[in-house]
């Protein structure tokens, strides 16, 4: 079975730090990696994925992810955050063969001015 | 494009009422897939469907909730005899599904229940 871990519950920032939002993942089999962004009272959005290829990715907004198979993590970055990052970030794994997506519980970014 | 759209946003029932979700997929996407959110818990997998299809029920509880997909219209999840510990944010989620996969699951706004 699949398994997504976010140690980090809840992440403060100020507003142009660097941040890192920290995502491993356990599997037996290949996996697709996502994550995915939910506002306040909103859906969830994707922010960005991994399926193959280059292991580091990047979405519009200035983040970035990478891939690091030896460390089973994907890690989520961004170099310099904006008071509208704020927001809950969910990472998530999915099976080849299948778009059912296993979630973390999610990290909190609290951006400061 | 529309998206993924579901309803009712808001729903409040007293304990013991049925509570009843929709959801319509994105136009062309024929797998629906169900979350529940608990306050301050992350997104737990419940159901995934195709229309006229289960093919995982994996984290439905076993008693009062069940899903369906049919031919026509939305998909729908249905609660029995809610309780307060139902009260929570569900979201519907849409692929096209079909033999590729890592495809982009696009969510829908979500549904509110809050059980009295």
């Amino acid at each position: 079975a699949q398994s997504v871990t976010q140690l980090d519950s809840q992440v403060p920032v100020f507003e142009e730090a660097p941040v890192e939002l920290r995502c491993n993942y356990s599997s037996s089999v290949s996996v697709y990696l996502f994550w995915y962004v939910q506002y306040p009272n909103q859906g969830l959005q994707l922010l960005l994925k991994y399926l193959s290829g280059s292991t580091l990715v990047e979405s519009i907004n200035g983040f970035e992810a990478e891939f690091n198979k030896s460390q089973t993590s994907f890690h989520l970055r961004k170099p310099s955050v904006h008071i509208s990052d704020t927001a809950e970030y969910f990472c998530a794994v999915s099976v080849k063969n299948t778009d059912k997506l296993i979630f973390g519980t999610g990290t909190r970014l609290q951006v400061f001015p | 494009n529309a998206g993924v759209m579901q309803n009712p946003r808001h729903l409040v029932r007293r304990r013991g009422q049925e509570a009843r979700l929709r959801c319509s997929p994105m136009k062309g996407h024929s797998h629906v897939y169900w979350y529940r959110q608990l306050p301050e818990e992350g997104l737990k997998f419940m159901v995934y469907l195709q229309k006229e299809n289960i093919i995982d029920e994996s984290g439905m509880p076993k008693e009062r909730f069940s899903a369906e997909f049919p031919k026509e219209g939305p998909s729908i999840l249905r609660i029995q005899q809610v309780v307060r510990g139902d009260s929570a944010a569900y979201f519907c989620a849409s692929s096209p599904g079909g033999s590729n996969s890592g495809n982009t699951i696009y969510f829908g706004e979500g549904s509110w229940l809050t059980v009295v």
